[in-house]
């Protein structure tokens, strides 16, 4: 069974940019969460999905957003880049509620 | 706000020493699941407790749940270099809302 996959592996931008990130959960899976990991820290929850729904948001500024579409992957937009954003993006999935989430290898974001 | 804590923040151990770190929730959490990341890779699933009290072994390790489910801790015993990583626990409370610890990172020393 494959995994949560995310694309591109590693985004280089420029500030003000936007950047786009996407993920495909685990076949069966309908929730998505989105999570920012800056390098050596820990995960600062973005956005969870679920059903295509916004469920829950973490503590971000409107600039981070996203969807879910019908065959549940999932899109992170980050609008008007800024130099604090570069980090390890993951996503994560589950089979919705407060199930196991499967993590994805992550995008890693520079930000020139 | 909600929050978990999670300490310590960094463990060096001597290879065959033992690794312990602790969750305490500022809130009642319905269950808590305990995660392991390797250095440069992504955190994979180890454990979900979920009732007050609980404790359940993998191996070398040792999980627990507190009888007021506010608290958790993993424990390893006699630590190999395949343990090294950052090991985070994550709690979910009642309004459906997954808290996450900042996790603790396991160095063994040389």
């Amino acid at each position: 069974e494959a995994g949560v996959t995310q694309s591109p592996t590693h985004l280089i931008k420029t500030r003000g940019q936007q950047a786009t990130l996407r993920c495909s959960p685990i076949s069966g899976h309908t929730s998505v969460y989105w999570y920012q990991q800056a390098l050596g820290l820990g995960l600062q929850f973005l956005l969870w999905y679920d059903e295509g729904e916004e469920r829950n948001r973490g503590n971000f500024p409107p600039r981070f957003s996203g969807r879910q579409f019908p065959n549940y992957s999932s899109e992170l937009n980050v609008n008007a880049l800024e130099l604090e954003d570069p980090a390890l993006y993951l996503c994560a999935s589950s089979e919705g509620g407060a199930n196991t989430q499967y993590f994805g290898p992550g995008t890693r974001l520079t930000v020139l | 706000g909600q929050q978990v804590m999670q300490i310590p923040q960094y463990q060096h151990v001597q290879e065959g020493e033992d690794f312990t770190t602790y969750c305490n929730s500022s809130t009642t959490l319905s269950n808590i699941q305990w995660y392991k990341q390797r250095p440069g890779g992504h955190p994979v699933f180890l454990i979900q407790l979920v009732k007050s009290g609980e404790v359940k072994k993998q191996k070398r390790l040792t999980f627990q749940f507190g009888e007021a489910k506010k608290n958790s801790s993993l424990h390893i015993t006699a630590t190999q270099t395949t343990d090294v990583g950052t090991y985070f626990c994550a709690g979910w409370a009642s309004n459906y809302q997954l808290i996450w610890g900042a996790g603790t990172k396991l160095i063994i020393k040389p």
